[in-house]
This record gives structure tokens, C-alpha cells and sequence, in this order.
């Protein structure tokens, strides 16, 4: 069983819509939680990143960290065509900075 | 502009050559990374140095084998590549406490 689990889509939906990403994990020792964007041919960039459960805002963009059941969420409101790209949860814990990582889900908003 | 940034961006080369990845970080961050991203696109972490100190090293294969001259540089020599080895490689910096996590924008390695 991977460490973390998240399904790779691929997800489409229209121009508007209200998109859910969801990974789980197994290993209660995580405790930064992170979601990156990457774009075709181009490296992840961060787009959250939260430590304790609960939701945590950025203008579109949504994360919810659920440690209870080891579950953790992205919400985009209002999804854009600029949107589509792969989104990747990450996690980590203790201090060496090592990130572990979903399999990445790969979104297309359609206009 | 502040940056994490690999050299080269495509690589493609013959079995058995040697190669590597250069990777420049400004940000003035302590630890550097080195992840390795399969066709699938899942990200797997293979090293990592703390101020030219290595910390973390994952089951990579001893071909590979990173260098640190100082921390704001990492870089990935590989030996013997083999077909398996065709990834893209991502470098990233972050502060000691693991803040702040910059990508590079990849090496795009293709063994043939």
C-alpha cells in the first residue's frame, strides 16, 4: 500500500464548476500538508500548504486537512481553462523536508 | 530572478554513458533535493543535502551519485545509464525546516 493515495483522474469539467481533489494517506506521523500544480513540462509549484486540520483559503482554492481520518482535499471555485494542469498532494513529517507524494491528478477545465 | 535552476533541460544519450545534471539554487535556502518523476508523473525523492551534508538518501541504485560543492549547488552524476533510468529529474531547495520548497523545471532524461 503506497503512503499516499490519490486518484489519478484524468478529470474534466466545465468552464465554472467546482473541483474536488482528494488524497489519503496512511502514516499518522504527517503533519505538513501541501498541494502543488504542475503544468505540462514544467516543475510543481506550491499552491497550499497547511499543518493542522481544518481550511485553510487563497482567493479560489480551498484545502481542507481532515487528520482524523487521514484525508485531505483541494476545492477550486469557479474552475478556469488556466486551471488545467496535474495536482499533486504532498505530505511530510519530522524535519528533514522530505516530501511524499500522491500520484497527481491531471484536470482539464474545457471552456 | 530568484530561482532553482537545472541544467540541462533535455538530455538524451546512449546506454552505459555517463551524464550529468547540474542544479543552481539563489534563494538562499540550506537543503537542496534531487526527485525523480516517472511517466506516470509520481514524484519520488531520492536525495537530499543539508549544507553540503547528506541527509537523506533513498534506494537509488549507486550509479547515481550527487555532489554538493557548496549549498546553493546540487548536482547528479549518473553512470552506466540504462533504459530505466528515462525519468524526468527535478531539483528543489527548501529552508531547514523544510519551508518555502522550490522546483526546478526538470531535466528531461531519455536513454536510448
Amino acid at each position: 500500500q503506497k503512503e499516499v493515495e490519490q486518484d489519478p483522474g484524468p478529470l474534466s469539467v466545465p468552464e465554472g464548476a467546482i473541483v474536488s481533489l482528494n488524497c489519503t494517506y496512511s502514516n499518522s506521523a504527517f503533519q505538513y500538508f501541501m498541494w502543488y500544480r504542475q503544468y505540462s513540462r514544467k516543475g510543481p509549484e506550491l499552491l497550499m500548504y497547511t499543518y493542522s486540520s481544518g481550511n485553510k483559503e487563497d482567493g479560489r482554492f480551498t484545502a481542507q486537512v481532515d487528520k482524523s481520518s487521514k484525508y485531505i482535499s483541494l476545492f477550486i471555485r469557479d474552475s478556469q481553462p488556466s486551471d488545467s494542469a496535474t495536482y499533486l498532494c504532498a505530505m511530510s513529517g519530522g524535519n528533514t523536508g522530505k516530501l511524499i507524494f500522491g500520484q497527481g491528478t491531471t484536470l482539464q477545465v474545457k471552456p | 530572478d530568484t530561482a532553482v535552476s537545472q541544467t540541462p533541460k533535455y538530455l538524451v544519450t546512449q546506454m552505459g554513458n555517463d551524464k550529468s545534471i547540474k542544479c543552481e539554487q539563489n534563494l538562499g535556502h540550506d537543503t537542496m533535493y534531487w526527485y525523480k518523476q516517472d511517466s506516470k508523473k509520481f514524484l519520488k525523492i531520492m536525495f537530499s543535502y543539508n549544507n553540503k551534508e547528506l541527509i537523506i538518501n533513498e534506494t537509488v541504485p549507486n550509479r547515481f551519485s550527487p555532489k554538493s560543492p557548496d549549498k546553493a549547488h546540487l548536482n547528479l552524476h549518473i553512470n552506466s545509464l540504462e533504459l530505466g533510468d528515462s525519468a524526468v529529474y527535478f531539483c528543489a531547495s527548501a529552508t531547514s525546516q523544510g519551508r518555502d520548497y522550490t522546483f526546478g523545471s526538470g531535466t528531461r532524461l531519455t536513454v536510448v
